[in-house]
């Protein structure tokens, strides 16, 4: 069965601190896509990375980076020097199965708060 | 580039009212296309998808239905709404079997 796991419901830090988001995941597949989608308040979810279970180099993208451990399963997501802005609920995600079907299975989340 | 249209933002509808909620795509052909509801702020439930015109896949069996008329346009509706059904309906699409693209969502509320 495919899962994922976001055991961090909500998380408070104060502006410029870093914060990690966890994401656990589980899959029979060799194969697969996951994703990380930030959403603000204004309700739309915006697609932040994907990456490629076949790749497992980190990757920085600005004052975000993302670290894929496919020993451990995890694809956790580091905000570095937060912003007030980035507050949002965000989520990880692991894409179809590589055998059939196009349900993507989502975390429950995590809400970032971020204070000035 | 391409862009995704969901129409209304909010709305609210008496229980036993029909729904009707629009997606288009614009800039992509044969898109596979995504609704998506969301209770109470957090976990994202796949409702239906869709890879082609006049084809429909339900995830969950409801009280809603979708249609694809067109290529690029899906549709949600309900003959009669619940009040179950309140929500934040997002659509999608996605190019292939990877990423996906919302649109800005539909807040409704059954009352």
């Amino acid at each position: 069965a495919q899962k994922v796991t976001q055991a961090q419901t909500e998380i408070s830090v104060v502006e410029k601190e870093d914060v990690t988001l966890d994401c656990v995941y589980e899959t029979r597949d060799t194969t697969y896509y996951l994703f990380w989608y930030k959403q603000p308040p204004s309700g739309e979810l915006v697609f932040l990375i994907r990456r490629n279970s076949f790749d497992e180099q980190n990757e920085i993208s600005g004052r975000y980076s993302w670290n894929f451990q496919k020993s451990t399963s995890s694809f956790n997501f580091t905000i570095t020097a937060s912003q007030v802005v980035d507050s949002a609920v965000y989520f990880c995600a692991l894409g179809p199965p590589s055998t059939g079907g196009f349900k993507t299975i989502f975390g429950a989340g995590t809400r970032l708060f971020v204070k000035a | 580039s391409q862009t995704i249209h969901q129409w209304p933002a909010t709305l609210v509808q008496p229980v036993g009212s029909p729904l009707s909620l629009e997606c288009t795509v614009e800039g992509t052909s044969n898109p596979n296309l995504y609704w998506y509801r969301q209770a109470a702020g957090r976990g994202l439930q796949l409702l239906f998808y869709s890879v082609g015109i006049g084809q429909i896949s339900s995830e969950v069996p409801q009280n809603l239905s979708a249609s694809r008329p067109q290529d690029r346009q899906f549709i949600l509706s309900s003959k009669k709404l619940l009040l179950s059904d309140s929500g934040f309906y997002l659509c999608a699409w996605s190019p292939r079997r990877t990423e996906a693209f919302f649109g800005q969502g539909t807040r409704l509320t059954v009352v």
